[in-house]
């Protein structure tokens, strides 16, 4: 079975530190995409990173990279210099291969950055 | 614009009254897909169509249909609903097997 688990149902950060947003994933699949989304106030889905399966470096976009460690599952989101607009929802998500490429997603985390 | 567009973005209605809940892409994507949000659960997969003529079940598909017979457009059809299917519904669409979803910008559905 696919499964995205998010341990964290809220989180807050103070403004200009970094936080770290959890994410596990549990497949038996060999090709696999990891993506987080944000979803703000507003309630549209905005997508910030990517990591495939098979990429060996950590994927980075701009203050946002991706902790994936292969071997423990996991694909945590590292957002750097917290600032007021990244408090939001955030998702985790994996798309799988083999299972007609259907994309998974964890229940989210609620994370609040503080003046 | 590479854009989803649902419609409407809002919508309230009463148990039993059939209702369809378009989407539309314009970037030409094989794969498409509806989810509904409900708090705690996250986003969970009603239907999703990976071609023209193909869908299939997500994980909560009682109680909706879909039909993909252009590309372009993927419908989401309540043919009786009911208040359990009060929540917030996403169409997203992507490239056949790799690459994010594009999310629309949601439907709220009220179901009294």
């Amino acid at each position: 079975a696919q499964k995205i688990t998010q341990t964290q149902p809220g989180m807050f950060v103070q403004e200009k530190e970094a936080v770290t947003l959890d994410c596990t994933y549990d497949t038996s699949d060999q090709s696999y995409g990891l993506f987080w989304y944000k979803q703000p106030s507003s309630g549209e889905m905005i997508f910030l990173i990517y990591q495939g399966s098979y990429d060996e470096q950590n994927a980075t976009e701009g203050r946002y990279s991706l902790n994936f460690q292969k071997a423990r599952k996991s694909a945590n989101l590292v957002i750097s210099a917290s600032q007021l607009g990244d408090s939001a929802m955030y998702f985790c998500a994996m798309r799988v291969l083999n299972t007609g490429n259907q994309f998974y997603f964890g229940t989210g985390t609620s994370l609040t950055v503080i003046p | 614009e590479a854009q989803v567009t649902q419609n409407p973005r809002y919508l309230i209605t009463v148990t039993g009254k059939k209702l369809t809940v378009t989407c539309s892409q314009n970037m030409n994507h094989e794969y498409m897909s509806w989810y509904r949000q409900d708090p705690g659960l996250g986003l969970r997969q009603i239907y999703y169509s990976m071609n023209v003529e193909v869908t299939d079940k997500g994980d909560v598909p009682e109680g909706y249909k879909v039909s993909r017979k252009e590309k372009r457009n993927f419908p989401l059809i309540l043919e009786s609903p009911s208040p359990n299917q009060t929540s917030l519904y996403f169409c997203a669409s992507s490239l056949q097997v790799y690459g994010e979803a594009f999310f629309g910008q949601g439907t709220r559905l009220t179901v009294v």
